[in-house]
């Protein structure tokens, strides 16, 4: 199957900036979506990016370059609730979904 | 607009049992996701369903099965459960077939023990 690898773990101080970056296979990819999931809870949506480039939402904004397999997701001025695991995700094909295995953000005070 | 409910919250059975997992998606929501989230580690896809049929499953015996109701609510049954079948399953919605599933609506999920 398709694969998406990432960091397992970063830690950053509250008010950073911090940046979790995911790459990806090529092979019937679409578009990299960003998830976020506090300890016990449910995924929740973040963004998508179909095309190169930056989208921005808020604290947070997500990148993707085609040509380089690669995408971020970046999150400014961090705050304690932001600790959480925070997972890329691609519909390959649109109708095989891929989730990567998951960076855990550590935010410290 | 209430969001994606699953049922039970959590399950616990012996090996080689049955289990039965419920999912009802968002309103108006048609296509329902289900996935696999072992402790601590990342989100396995299973079955995909879309107006009542199975568009897609992933890398997961078929003893991993499933159906669409007419009403877009979902069941997954697992049968001859194995110990190694413990896990969170998650289900998601999303509005449509095609270019809308990168965005997926999660429902809280059943946590399944086996024994």
């Amino acid at each position: 199957g398709q694969s998406l690898e990432q960091p397992s773990e970063v830690t950053a101080v509250e008010g950073a900036i911090v940046q979790i970056n995911c790459t990806y296979q090529t092979s019937g990819f679409y578009g990299l979506s960003w998830y976020q999931q506090h300890d016990g809870g449910a995924p929740t949506f973040l963004s998508y990016n179909a095309l190169d480039g930056l989208e921005e939402t808020g604290r947070f904004s997500s990148f993707l370059s085609r040509s380089d397999s690669y995408g971020y997701l970046l999150l400014q001025e961090l705050q304690m609730k932001d600790s959480a695991s925070y997972f890329c995700a691609s519909p390959y094909n649109f109708n095989k979904f891929y989730f990567g295995s998951g960076t855990k953000l550590n935010v410290k005070p | 607009e209430a969001g994606v409910t699953q049922s039970p919250t959590h399950l616990i059975k012996t090996r080689g049992q049955q289990a039965t997992l419920r999912c009802s998606p968002i309103s108006g929501h048609t296509s329902v996701y289900w996935y696999q989230q072992a402790l601590g580690l990342g989100l396995q896809f299973l079955l995909w369903y879309d107006e009542g049929e199975e568009r897609n499953r992933g890398n997961f015996p078929p003893r991993f099965s499933g159906r669409q109701f007419p009403n877009y609510s979902s069941e997954l049954n697992v049968n001859a459960l194995e110990l190694e079948d413990s896990a969170l399953y998650l289900c998601a919605s999303s509005i449509a077939r095609q270019g809308s599933s990168y965005e997926q609506y999660f429902g809280p999920g059943t946590r399944l023990t086996v024994t």
